[in-house]
């Protein structure tokens, strides 16, 4: 079946550091791959997402590129913010058959 | 871009109490919702698969009768917890499919967050 595994956290960072967040897939058709966001006490948010190999999803400075080949999805940022502190789920969409991973818990400290 | 409400968003109730929660897409069509439980550090786990104008179709696991759902518009769907127990305390999502302008993306409601006493 369908499943996502993403990095565990929690993942402390300080301001300007660079991040990546693991995430890989197993699918057996051709899924859209999403990350969303959680900020304390809220629901979730899509940040990005990319819907065919090799499409490279981008908001707000994260970064994730569909790589078939390695069935991964990594969640990328150049310069975290205090702002971004939050937990980030990967996710998969195949034919509505919508799976997430575990989530992984951003600090990012000043 | 597609909104979805989701009401309450917080709700304290004593036990044997019934819950009804409402989820609402705000500017488009939504013939399928989507009903998540999110247990505390984490994740999503989908409850049950709502389509409008027929039975929710339910996860293995989730108990039918415990967690009735409704969908009785394309942009209104309900999850009504019954008789509720401590242990279903927990933090519920809901979204739903936009077709247009961009299919295949869920977007979520900010979720309730349930207390049993």
């Amino acid at each position: 079946g369908n499943s996502v595994t993403q990095m565990e956290g929690p993942v402390t960072l300080s301001e300007e550091a660079f991040l990546t967040i693991n995430c890989t897939y197993t699918a057996t058709g051709y899924p859209s791959l999403f990350w969303y966001v959680q900020y304390p006490g809220e629901g979730l948010q899509l940040l990005l997402k990319a819907t065919k190999a090799d499409d490279k999803g981008s908001n707000k400075g994260f970064e994730a590129t569909y790589r078939k080949e390695t069935t991964s999805f990594h969640l990328e940022k150049g310069s975290v913010q205090v702002s971004d502190s939050a937990v980030y789920f990967c996710a998969l969409n195949d034919n509505n058959d919508m799976r997430f991973g575990a989530g992984t818990r951003l600090t990012v400290k000043p | 871009g597609a909104v979805v409400s989701q009401h309450p968003s917080r709700v304290i109730c004593k036990s044997g109490t019934s819950v009804k929660i409402e989820c609402r897409s705000l500017d488009f069509q939504a013939t399928t919702m989507f009903w998540y439980r999110q247990f505390p550090k984490k994740s999503l786990m989908l409850m049950a698969t709502s389509n409008e104008g027929s039975k929710a179709t339910y996860e293995q696991g989730v108990e039918k009768d415990k967690f009735l759902i409704n969908h009785a518009s394309l942009t209104l769907s309900t999850l009504t917890v019954t008789s509720a127990h401590p242990e279903d305390s927990s933090f519920y999502i809901c979204s739903a499919i936009s077709l247009a302008p961009t299919k295949n993306i869920q977007y979520f409601g900010a979720g309730t967050r349930l207390s049993v006493l």
